[in-house]
């Protein structure tokens, strides 16, 4: 049980072109949604919360009109990064949560955006 | 500021070896604390947590880890190393009140001699 996918594994684009990253819970409805990025043989940067239905919730430095969040229901939330550039290559990984009882979060297995 | 440390960014180990990876964190509460591994390329594995009760904790894989709240620290053990273990290991400390998030630690990669 809580299996989180994401879809594309891989992606490679074009500079200035949109991607879209979809990350699913297949087992679980997921109230809350998490974002993360990772740069090569670095941690985990939280990028932002999405809640169903809401707004996401960007972490400080991170720009909101670049990566777009959305979380149209309880187990689907997508990324787009906009426009992309070199340096928005990196490997992207969602999470999800019930929220009980300890607000336990199942990862995917990421996403590798490369920007040429 | 809640933030969470892995003293030792690179260690090397023989494998049959005993391994010990430090975690502390710098957090108001008690956390929920977890360990992760991550093969290059690939995603998160769960190798263990703790929410509370028993302070030793036994994962996958023969791991082990021990929340000790007076030195805040969640150390993993392992008594005999695999060379399938070479990997990168992630401590991370979800919140337990306020905006639930997880914090991870900057990682530990281990190598493993054979």
């Amino acid at each position: 049980g809580a299996v989180v996918s994401q879809h594309p594994s891989r992606v490679i684009c074009k500079s200035g072109t949109s991607v879209k990253i979809e990350c699913r819970s297949l087992d679980f409805q997921a109230t809350t949604m998490f974002w993360y990025r990772q740069f090569p043989k670095k941690s985990l940067m939280l990028m932002a919360t999405s809640n169903e239905g809401s707004k996401a919730t960007y972490e400080q430095g991170v720009e909101k009109d670049k990566f777009l969040i959305n979380h149209a229901s309880l187990t689907l939330s997508t990324l787009t990064v906009t426009s992309a550039h070199p340096e928005d290559s990196s490997f992207y990984i969602c999470s999800a949560t019930t929220g009980s009882p300890y607000n336990e979060q199942f990862f995917g297995p990421g996403t590798r955006l490369t920007v040429l | 500021a809640q933030s969470v440390t892995q003293p030792d960014i690179h260690i090397t180990v023989s494998e049959g070896a005993s391994l010990e990876l430090r975690c502390n964190y710098s957090y108001g509460a008690t956390p929920y604390l977890f360990w992760y591994v991550q093969s290059p390329g690939q995603g998160l594995q769960l190798l263990l947590k703790y929410f509370s009760g028993d302070t030793l904790v036994q994962g996958i894989k023969g791991f082990e880890a021990e929340f000790k709240r007076s030195q805040s620290s969640f150390n993993l053990r392992k008594p005999s190393v695999h060379w399938s273990d070479a990997a990168e290991y992630f401590c991370a400390v979800g919140t337990t009140s306020g905006t639930y998030k997880y914090i991870f630690g900057t990682g530990t990669r281990l190598k493993v001699l054979a």
